[in-house]
């Protein structure tokens, strides 16, 4: 099945305790991005990646990091969470095109507070 | 600055009914819009998308969507609501390899 994980679904944790969470697609796609979804907000963007060992900053990119060492795999990393973090985040992924945007596939979310 | 405004925190519609959730857009060049639906507890699923060509689109689960230049919108609709459609909503636009995002609109479809 074509899919994208993210693992945990729901995490605790307290300010500056580094955590990582993690992303993986099973559909070979090239494009993948973190979001945060806040009441009223809607989804931000935070980064993004075109291929392997390529990524860019989103429009709330301050207190996150990413890799991506590995086509399929993109990991959100808080070196030092805090509670403004506390949100949920989606990581996203699709094909890319020089002429025409793809769709986007997301992840269940991760539930993330920080306390 | 690229943008996308959904005015509508929500939506009530009564089952049976039509339906419309609005989108509109501020973009350069040219627009490339999304919907996308939010059950609870789950990722964002795709239902449609307006690229280019016909200006009404037809989507997932019976939803279309109606791309109008003029109006710089792109309004959601079903002729017919189902309460399985009750759910948070999302217009979207792309620009330079990213989605723009609108605040979302909830749906609540009643029996």
């Amino acid at each position: 099945e074509a899919q994208v994980t993210q693992n945990p679904r729901y995490l605790i944790t307290v300010t500056g305790k580094k955590l990582t969470v993690t992303c993986s697609q099973n559909m070979n796609h090239e494009y993948m991005s973190w979001y945060r979804q806040d009441p009223g907000l809607g989804l931000r963007q935070i980064y993004y990646s075109m291929n392997v060992e390529v990524t860019d900053k989103g429009d709330v990119p301050e207190g996150y990091k990413v890799s991506r060492k590995e086509k399929r795999n993109f990991p959100l990393i808080l070196e030092s969470p805090s509670p403004n973090q506390t949100s949920l985040y989606f990581c996203a992924s699709s094909l890319t095109g020089t002429s025409r945007p793809y769709e986007q596939y997301f992840g269940p979310g991760t539930r993330l507070t920080v306390t | 600055a690229q943008s996308v405004a959904q005015p509508e925190d929500q939506v009530n519609v009564a089952e049976g009914n039509p339906l419309t959730v609005k989108c509109t857009y501020s973009v350069s060049g040219n627009p490339y819009l999304f919907w996308y639906v939010q059950y609870p507890n789950r990722g964002l699923q795709f239902l449609l998308k307006y690229i280019t060509g016909d200006n009404l689109v037809k989507g997932s689960y019976g939803f279309e969507a109606e791309f109008n230049k003029s109006q710089t919108s792109f309004h959601l609709k079903k002729p017919s609501a189902l309460v399985s459609d009750s759910a948070l909503y999302f217009c979207a636009s792309y620009n330079t390899d990213k989605l723009i995002f609108g605040t979302g609109t909830r749906l609540q479809v009643f029996p």
